[in-house]
């Protein structure tokens, strides 16, 4: 069955960068487009960008600065690597599928010396 | 860019109503909108899709309509499962999602 799962270090100190992992299965990232979601804690849902099932990226123009999206069709993997993070960048990111039915659990990143 | 402007932020009601949530599009998107529903500690789940479409398993309670730039998620005959925060999501241009409604028992 189509799953997806985050992972990364839950705590990133400022002006760090911050790296996370989706890892999917049941499905092929060739064939589906891949993106990422955050939410800080106590708000509401934002877009981060996408990785389309050919492999072109498109970001959040308020994030593109400082967010890169890639992938390892091979391993089922797909990274996101952002920044310059500050403590406004805490919160849960959360991976899906094409933004439909099928979610991460998310993982919660807190940004904090 | 799109921005999706959602209300009410908060909508407190009673088991047994009937409740409707709107976003308006500032500019046309079509029906290239979703509506999730997120409860505490949960990931978002997908309830409608291309503005009037039931996604599998959602009860036939809720509804999607569009009417112009305004886009709307009617809950009939609320129940207890059914408090939760509600977004919508534009994905014609990119994606842009409401602020969410909080919806909860009065």
């Amino acid at each position: 069955q189509v799953q997806l799962k985050e992972s990364g270090p839950g705590l990133v100190q400022p002006s760090q960068t911050l790296s996370l992992t989706c890892t999917v299965s049941g499905f092929s990232l060739t064939s589906y487009n891949v993106h990422w979601v955050r939410q800080p804690p106590g708000k509401g849902l934002e877009w981060m960008g996408v990785i389309w099932s050919g492999g072109n990226t498109d970001y959040n123009s308020a994030l593109k600065p400082r967010l890169s999206i890639s992938r390892d069709t091979s391993k089922s993997q797909v990274f996101l690597t952002m920044n310059s993070l500050q403590t406004e960048d805490t919160g849960i990111y959360y991976c899906n599928r094409n933004i439909h039915n099928y979610w991460g659990q998310g993982v919660m990143v807190t940004v904090s010396s | 860019d799109i921005q999706m402007t959602q209300s009410p932020s908060s909508l407190p009601a009673s088991l047994g109503d009937r409740v409707t949530i709107t976003c308006r599009a500032s500019q046309d998107i079509g029906n290239y909108l979703r509506w999730f529903q997120q409860k505490p500690g949960k990931s978002p789940r997908l309830m409608i899709y291309g503005a009037t479409n039931l996604a599998n398993g959602v009860p036939s309670r809720f509804s999607g309509s569009r009417s112009g730039s305004d886009y709307s998620l009617t809950i009939n005959s609320l129940e207890s499962e059914d408090m939760a925060i509600y977004y919508c999501l534009q994905h014609n241009e990119y994606n842009t999602f409401g602020a969410g409604t909080k919806l909860e028992l009065k």
